[in-house]
């Protein structure tokens, strides 16, 4: 049973770098079966796409997010990570990773998400 | 972007009930519509994908409909377990969004 868990900082100061890495348990993230996803949402809302990556490096970009957006994957640790720069209060969210099957279809598991707040 | 709309935003209902939940699609999106339900503090759940396609493990009371530009989730009988946030999502091309969600409560 796969098993998906965002790590990071639960605080990050507007204009840094917010920092999360998803460690994937349970399956290899090299198995070509998936692209590997992260999604955020803002209390109270609907969740925000913001990308995917494969595990060959491929990636896929939510153009509102792609200038200060960078997904990377390391498969020698079965991680995947989300680097966001020049933070706002708007991006305070719970930021999930998930899984995505390749081919036409939507995001099928997530993890249990983490809450990150910019704030100084 | 893809506007997804969703209604109600809130719907009351009993145990037992049949419930209809509806989304719409600012463009066409064929039939590459997904539902979720979330509770409070969890993570979203796939329910339905390709906009009537029943995810293994899902109870069959959960059914979708539609194409193009119009979707519903349909709960035939309403149980306890039931009560969450349901949201749609396109994936038929980039940026993929979601609705805004319907929330179903005790009435």
């Amino acid at each position: 049973q796969v098993q998906l868990q965002e790590s990071g900082p639960g605080l990050v100061k507007p204009s840094q770098t917010l920092s999360l890495t998803c460690t994937v348990s349970g399956g290899s993230i090299i198995s070509g079966s998936y692209y590997w996803s992260w999604v955020r949402q803002h209390p109270g809302k609907g969740p925000e796409w913001i990308g995917h990556i494969y595990y060959s490096g491929i990636t896929y970009q939510n153009p509102s997010l792609k200038s200060r957006l960078t997904i990377t994957v390391d498969t020698s640790k079965n991680q995947f990570s989300l680097k966001l720069t020049s933070v706002t209060a708007a991006d305070t969210a719970v930021y999930y990773c998930a899984r995505l099957p390749v081919g036409a279809y939507p995001i099928d598991f997530w993890g249990q998400g983490t809450l990150v707040t910019v704030s100084s | 972007d893809i506007q997804m709309t969703q209604s109600p935003s809130t719907l009351s209902a009993s145990v037992g009930d049949r419930v209809t939940l509806t989304c719409r699609a600012s463009q066409t999106i064929s039939n590459w519509l997904a539902w979720y339900q979330q509770k409070p503090g969890k993570a979203p759940k796939l329910l339905i994908y390709k906009a009537s396609n029943l995810e293994s493990g899902v109870p069959a009371r959960f059914s979708g409909s539609g194409s193009g530009t119009d979707f519903t989730l349909t709960i035939s009988s309403l149980q306890p377990d039931d009560f969450a946030t349901y949201y749609c999502q396109h994936y038929y091309s980039y940026p993929w969004t979601f609705g805004q969600g319907t929330t179903v409560e005790v009435k």
